[in-house]
């Protein structure tokens, strides 16, 4: 399809792994992001990739790249309730910028 | 606090009128990027302003224009306003951008702009 897509919402409780997963567009896309949004606030970068790495790994997130699936996940690891927030994975594509419809995390106590 | 700072926070308006939202980047970078985020269309990214110079064109409307001034702050001018332009604009910097869109980008807490 032409849309970054995402499922739009994942609920887990506090301590657990949560795994937010992401279909772009184009396997020529050079760099793959995941941002993240909490309420009435603008978006806040948490980690990139480039499209020549399989994996990432930042404290307590990790991405993973599969170019031939054209995927992308993120991982939260012992995830906190302050992890709670909406987050966009997007790709940039011949100088365009294309973003999913975001992730509802909701992390329960 | 990402340090991009954007007026003003809310904006209502009419249809028909024009508005003009306003952003200052962080102290050092060049680039300037807009992106409007409505239900509707999700988050899409505008354009974007290096130095003064247009770099990167995206979904924006011809309704729409944008311009970087020398002390590199942008403005975004939305003229003949309809009821779907109503959306959260956000404003992003980034120290690169001259040859691409930069991964980096700094966004801005947002205008929320309603078209009634």
């Amino acid at each position: 399809g032409e849309d970054v897509e995402q499922s739009l919402f994942l609920s887990v409780r506090e301590g657990d792994s949560s795994v937010i997963n992401c279909t772009y567009t184009d396997s020529s896309s050079t760099y793959l992001y995941w941002y993240k949004q909490e309420p009435g606030a603008g978006l806040q970068l948490l980690t990139y990739i480039f499209s020549n790495m399989d994996m990432k790994q930042d404290q307590r997130l990790t991405v993973l790249l599969n170019k031939k699936d054209k995927h992308l996940s993120l991982r939260i690891a012992d995830t906190q309730t302050g992890d709670s927030a909406i987050y966009f994975c997007a790709e940039i594509n011949n100088n365009d910028m294309r973003f999913g419809a975001g992730t509802r995390l909701t992390v329960k106590p | 606090d990402s340090g991009v700072t954007q007026t003003p926070k809310h904006l209502i308006t009419a249809t028909g009128q024009r508005v003009t939202l306003r952003c200052s980047p962080r102290s050092g970078d060049l680039s300037v990027y807009w992106y409007q985020q409505s239900l509707d269309q999700g988050l899409q990214f505008l354009i974007q302003y290096y130095n003064g110079e247009e770099r990167a064109k995206g979904n924006i409307l011809e309704r729409f224009s944008a311009q970087q001034f020398p002390d590199l702050h942008s403005e975004l001018n939305l003229s003949s306003l309809e009821l779907g332009d109503s959306a959260l604009y956000f404003c992003a910097s980034s120290v690169g951008g001259g040859g691409a869109v930069s991964y980096e980008q700094y966004f801005g807490p947002g205008t929320r702009l309603t078209v009634t």
